[in-house]
């Protein structure tokens, strides 16, 4: 299994940014995925989900409205779509696959992906 | 949403000792219908993406090493080494999944003392 983010980088708040996540060694189809941010040196927050069909997404409040999450399942690729982005968004943003066997788990990661929001 | 409290925020512990990690729920995470409790823990070390170690409070995922152990139910749980290594060195997170939105303690800095 292996997750590869990319897209992060440094932007100004308010304009927006996409992140994708690349997945190979499982059938993506069949499992829902993660997004989760630290921002520097501070703790986990859960950020979105996807279902493995796109049929459900739920979001955290800190970015409900403003971030949409999404997934291509013949391209075996998650995104999600950042805008007006604020100074508190800057963090590391792993996407994680749900587990088969615990839904709500997170047992692969990705490596990670920097978004630095400054002016 | 469900509130998760790590304690302590630190602890340093002699190599070969035992390291005992609590978490604490704002409300109980067992859910009924399976009666599992929906609490996880992560590792995670400098540098890297957090690994799932345990899920539903006392399952450890495949390949983590038998000396990491976790109990409790409804709203208290403790993740245990039980003789720590030097490749233990991490921060320790739980982490709740009985409802959206999933939600994780502050984490919990072991270190070799």
């Amino acid at each position: 299994v292996q997750l590869v983010e990319s897209g992060g980088g440094v932007v100004q708040p308010g304009r927006s940014l996409r992140l994708s996540c690349e997945a190979s060694g499982f059938t993506f189809r069949s499992s829902a995925l993660h997004w989760v941010r630290q921002a520097p040196g501070k703790g986990l927050e859960w950020v979105a989900v996807i279902s493995s069909d796109a049929g459900n997404k739920y979001y955290a409040d800190s970015v409900k409205g403003r971030f949409t999450i999404s997934r291509d399942n013949y391209k075996n690729t998650m995104y999600l779509q950042m805008n007006s982005l604020k100074s508190e968004d800057a963090a590391v943003y792993y996407c994680a696959r749900d587990h088969p066997l615990a839904a709500g788990t997170m047992d692969y990661w990705g490596q990670g992906t920097l978004v630095t929001v400054s002016s | 949403d469900i509130v998760m409290t790590q304690s302590p925020d630190s602890l340093a512990v002699s190599l070969g000792e035992r390291a005992t990690i609590n978490c604490k729920s704002s409300q109980s995470v067992l859910y009924s219908s399976n009666n599992k409790n929906h609490l996880a823990w992560y590792q995670q070390k400098p540098g890297q993406p957090p690994k799932l170690l345990i899920y539903w409070a006392s399952t450890r995922e495949s390949g983590v090493p038998d000396r990491f152990s976790g109990s409790g139910s409804g709203t208290d749980f403790t993740l245990t080494i039980s003789s720590l290594q030097a490749e233990d060195v991490a921060v320790y997170y739980c982490q709740q999944y009985n409802s959206i939105p999933p939600t994780f303690g502050q984490g919990t800095r072991l270190e070799i003392k």
